[in-house]
């Protein structure tokens, strides 16, 4: 079993949909969780960094943590076909190590 | 600043030969990292350097790989004698331990990647 499990889609929606991404993850000691974005043979960007449990806004992208169910969300309001990528959960168990578990991505297609 | 910077973006290869990419971070980042990411699944770590000293390999990184950074700037990842199980993208990132408590040295910056085309 993989210590962050996360859908691979494909997900498609209309544009202006609300979207949700989420992650499964079974190491409790997880305590950042990032979201990034990568689009079609780019490295991935960042796009959200949260800490412990909570939500955290951002324009239209909010991530929500859960750390009792050890599951992350990433929310897209009023999705645009620029948002069409492969959206990657990131977790971390301390602030002082890049060594990154990352789940499989989910790939978004927002059609106009 | 011009990022995390990555050459060759892309390199074919017939199968035995060796091959190496080269990473240039952003410049006052100390730390350096090489993942691994093959099609449909997420970077996986493979190892990471602060200023020269590389200081964890992933055991996904075989004898036949190396990574190095001579004077704490640009990295070197070399693979030799290729498989055909090698062919994927290798990214490099950059992070500063100067962001910890604050954003955390976790906060990676990726470069493009070099994809890897193993024949």
């Amino acid at each position: 079993q993989k210590e962050v499990e996360q859908d691979p889609g494909p997900l498609s929606v209309p544009e202006g949909a609300i979207v949700s991404l989420n992650c499964t993850y079974s190491n409790s000691a997880f305590q950042y969780f990032m979201w990034y974005r990568q689009y079609s043979r780019k490295g991935p960007e960042l796009l959200m960094y949260t800490y412990s449990s909570g939500n955290k806004e951002d324009g239209r992208f909010t991530a929500q943590v859960d750390k009792s169910s050890k599951y992350i969300s990433l929310f897209i309001r009023d999705s645009q076909p620029s948002d069409s990528a492969t959206y990657l959960c990131a977790m971390s168990p301390s602030s002082n190590t890049g060594k990154l578990i990352f789940g499989q991505g989910t790939t978004l297609q927002v059609k106009p | 600043d011009t990022g995390v910077s990555q050459d060759p973006r892309h390199k074919i290869t017939k199968r035995g030969q060796n091959v190496t990419f080269r990473c240039d971070p952003i410049s006052e980042h100390n730390r350096l990292y090489w993942y691994r990411q093959t099609l449909g699944q997420g970077p996986e770590f493979l190892t990471y350097f602060q200023n020269e000293a590389q200081l964890e390999k992933s055991r996904l990184l075989s004898d036949r790989f190396s990574a190095e950074r001579p004077k704490g700037s640009f990295s070197t990842l070399e693979i030799q004698r290729t498989e055909q199980g090698d062919s994927a993208m290798y990214l490099c990132a950059s992070s500063s331990t100067a962001w910890i408590g604050q954003s955390g040295a976790n906060v990676l910056t990726f470069g493009a990647g070099s994809r890897l085309t193993v024949l």
